[in-house]
């Protein structure tokens, strides 16, 4: 689709699990972001990373970590969740952070329902 | 500060009409616009980007939009719509350079084009 992947699609989790998203870019660009969508709300920015140095934290509560190994991948570690943390879980990547060139790139997200 | 505003939760066309989505946005300085579009059950796909120069912007699936500096605003426009131009569009806004290089998205608009 896209050149963004994410992994898995779909995950249903106990408010104890502790599970983890996968994103992954075959684009070459130096910038992924993690974005939460919940239906009757706006896109909400969690994450940012630029060549793999956390640039941005919205306020993100710590039961979710992120984790960038490297600018091609992308890691949203999930841990003690609650039922309104479930939604859409979207990855992007841009060129770069700043300038010109940072329209970002979607993953088909994981849509994730915590019971 | 920077905003965008999607004032319209759902536009409905009849296929082989024009149609329009409209944006209006709020920025310090210079913006730069970006209109993306969301199909069921996948992520974001970027349309188009305004960063300078003509005022008329060209982007995919025949899709364009025009930045007016003294409206404020960013309306996206295709002269035929199709029934597989149904889906979600966001509208986005970041400040230029010397700005935060996080885009604020809008809410979002649900086009319906029916046949």
């Amino acid at each position: 689709e896209t050149g963004v992947t994410q992994t898995p699609r779909h995950l249903v989790m106990g408010m104890t699990n502790k599970k983890s998203l996968k994103c992954e870019q075959h684009l070459g660009h130096n910038a992924m972001y993690w974005y939460k969508q919940s239906a009757k709300k706006p896109l909400e920015l969690m994450f940012v990373y630029s060549l793999e140095e956390r640039v941005e934290n919205n306020s993100v509560p710590s039961r979710f970590s992120p984790e960038c190994p490297n600018s091609s991948h992308l890691f949203l570690h999930l841990h003690t969740l609650q039922p309104e943390d479930s939604a859409l879980y979207l990855c992007a990547s841009s060129q770069q952070a700043s300038g010109p060139h940072n329209e970002q790139f979607f993953g088909p997200g994981t849509r994730l329902t915590v019971l | 500060a920077q905003s965008v505003a999607q004032p319209e939760d759902q536009v409905n066309v009849a296929e082989g009409n024009p149609l329009t989505v409209k944006c209006t946005y709020s920025v310090s300085g210079n913006p730069y616009l970006f209109w993306y579009v969301q199909y069921p059950n996948r992520g974001l796909q970027f349309l188009l980007k305004y960063i300078t120069g003509d005022n008329l912007v060209k982007g995919s699936y025949g899709f364009e939009a025009e930045f007016n500096k003294s409206q404020t605003s960013f309306h996206l426009k295709k002269p035929s719509a199709l029934v597989s131009d149904s889906a979600l569009y966001f509208c986005a806004v970041r400040e230029g350079s010397g700005g935060s290089y996080i885009p604020t998205f809008g809410r979002g608009t649900s086009l319906i084009v029916h046949p």
